[in-house]
């Protein structure tokens, strides 16, 4: 069973970058799409991108001149900064692992999610 | 403004069958697209309900199910439980946005 668990820190001020990385256990990078998503306070699901094993990423576009992902295989890790941020971008901020075929795109594996406040 | 619609709260007493609709476009599901539910207990991170429409994974009881039809997709409960009460979230793909969710949908059960 693949377990992903999501780490980082929980207060970011203002203007700065938003820094989270995603350890995958029980199962190999290789072979799978990672993914960044988000939730605001109260609020709905909001795909931010992923990143492929091969280290291919693509972004949502309403946010992508401020995302990078990256991805660090030998440790099964990947992470995600978001630069320039606001308090717009308070969220809990879930992994997930993406199942791909030619008219499926799913996330059947996910972290538990961090929470991450923006706030001076 | 979510790309995919669903109604924002639905109700049903205990053992009744609700529905959850989730309406797209010629983008994502008109284009073909699977649909995908998503359930998220409060305090949870969402979990894969139905996928690729129709298709439950391991574990999921057989009191739910989904279909899809032109650019809507609906979830299905049956024998509603109270445990049942979550937010239910759609899911599918977009030619121009990649992953697209809708906005969710409180279920309550009285």
């Amino acid at each position: 069973q693949v377990q992903l668990q999501e780490s980082g820190p929980g207060l970011v001020k203002p203007s700065e970058t938003l820094s989270l990385t995603c350890t995958v256990s029980d199962g190999s990078i290789s072979g799978h799409y990672w993914n960044w998503i988000r939730q605001p306070p109260g609020a709905g699901l909001e795909w931010i991108g992923y990143i492929h094993y091969t280290g291919t990423p693509n972004y949502n576009p309403s946010l992508a001149n401020r995302v990078t992902m990256s991805l660090d295989t030998p440790k099964n890790q990947f992470s995600l900064k978001l630069n320039s941020v606001t308090a717009a971008d308070t969220a809990v901020y879930y992994c997930a692992r993406a199942y791909s075929s030619t008219w499926s795109w799913y996330f059947d594996y996910w972290g538990q999610g961090a929470l991450v406040t923006v706030s001076s | 403004q979510s790309v995919l619609t669903q109604p924002p709260s639905v109700s049903g007493a205990p053992g009744q069958r609700v529905t959850i609709s989730c309406t797209g476009s010629a983008s994502n599901i008109g284009r073909g697209y699977d649909v995908q539910w998503y359930q998220q207990l409060p305090g949870k991170a969402p979990e894969l309900l139905i996928y690729e429409n129709n298709n439950r994974p391991s574990g999921v009881p057989d009191r739910f199910s989904g279909s899809k039809s032109g650019t809507t997709a609906s979830l299905a409960i049956t024998g509603l439980q109270t445990d049942d009460e979550a937010d239910y979230y759609c899911q599918s793909y977009d030619t121009r946005l990649n992953a697209v969710f809708g906005g969710g949908t409180k279920l309550t059960v009285l």
